[in-house]
């Protein structure tokens, strides 16, 4: 069974650029997590859905930072204008919400963002 | 908030030595709580995992036992292999009912030596 793809693996663009990075869940995974990894820290949840609704997006920089998910199973998260303060890796996980806890998310490989 | 910190790194032992990395959470009801394992150039995976009080999780040699008393949830592996050598995570996931997403520890570097 394939895992959580995404794309690119790597970018490196200049600041004020836009950037989008894309994922693909495991197949039948109604939840879809974005997480940011900064360097020697751990990933802090930027947004989750539960199919295709944004049920968690606190933590997101809504001036530049969006999201979308569309049919529920690929999405895509967008920023326009990068910043240098960017620059980290984007990881994309997915689960099968049971609705209990303690539910296995998977990973994917993650994105490397860095903004010059 | 829900938190979670453990032990900095890096942490430098010889082949075969016992291992011990520390984690305490804080949060509110009764999380879930894991460890997530990520290898030079690859993704997180999932170690293991505990979803209430006195579970031991294990894998791979590894084990830790979910501690409601302490708020802990110590990784400790009885012989550990140079390719053991990775960054560990502790993480919980508040027990709300569903996927609420989990939150990390930063980080712990472990470099096994031969």
């Amino acid at each position: 069974e394939a895992g959580v793809v995404q794309s690119p693996r790597y970018k490196i663009i200049e600041k004020k650029q836009p950037v989008a990075f894309w994922c693909n869940p495991i197949s039948g995974h109604n939840t879809l997590y974005w997480y940011r990894q900064n360097l020697g820290q751990g990933p802090e949840l930027l947004i989750r859905y539960e199919n295709e609704e944004a049920v968690d997006d606190s933590q997101l920089p809504k001036d530049r930072f969006s999201a979308e998910r569309l049919k529920g199973v690929d999405s895509t998260l967008k920023i326009q204008p990068a910043e240098l303060g960017d620059s980290a890796v984007y990881l994309c996980a997915s689960s099968f919400d049971r609705g209990i806890s303690g539910n296995t998310i998977y990973f994917g490989e993650g994105s490397w963002l860095t903004v010059v | 908030g829900n938190s979670v910190t453990q032990m900095e790194g890096p942490v430098t032992l010889s082949e075969e030595a016992f291992l011990t990395i520390n984690c305490t959470y804080t949060a509110t009801g009764y999380p879930s709580l894991f460890w997530y394992v990520q290898y030079p150039g690859e993704g997180l995976q999932l170690l293991l995992k505990a979803t209430k009080a006195d579970d031991k999780g294990s894998n791979k040699g590894f084990e830790a036992t979910y501690r409601k008393e302490t708020t802990s949830f110590h990784l400790e592996k009885g012989s550990v292999q140079v390719s053991d050598s990775a960054v560990y995570f502790c993480a919980l996931e508040y027990s709300g009912g569903g996927a609420d997403g989990l939150t990390f520890g930063k980080g712990t570097h472990l470099i096994i030596q031969p």
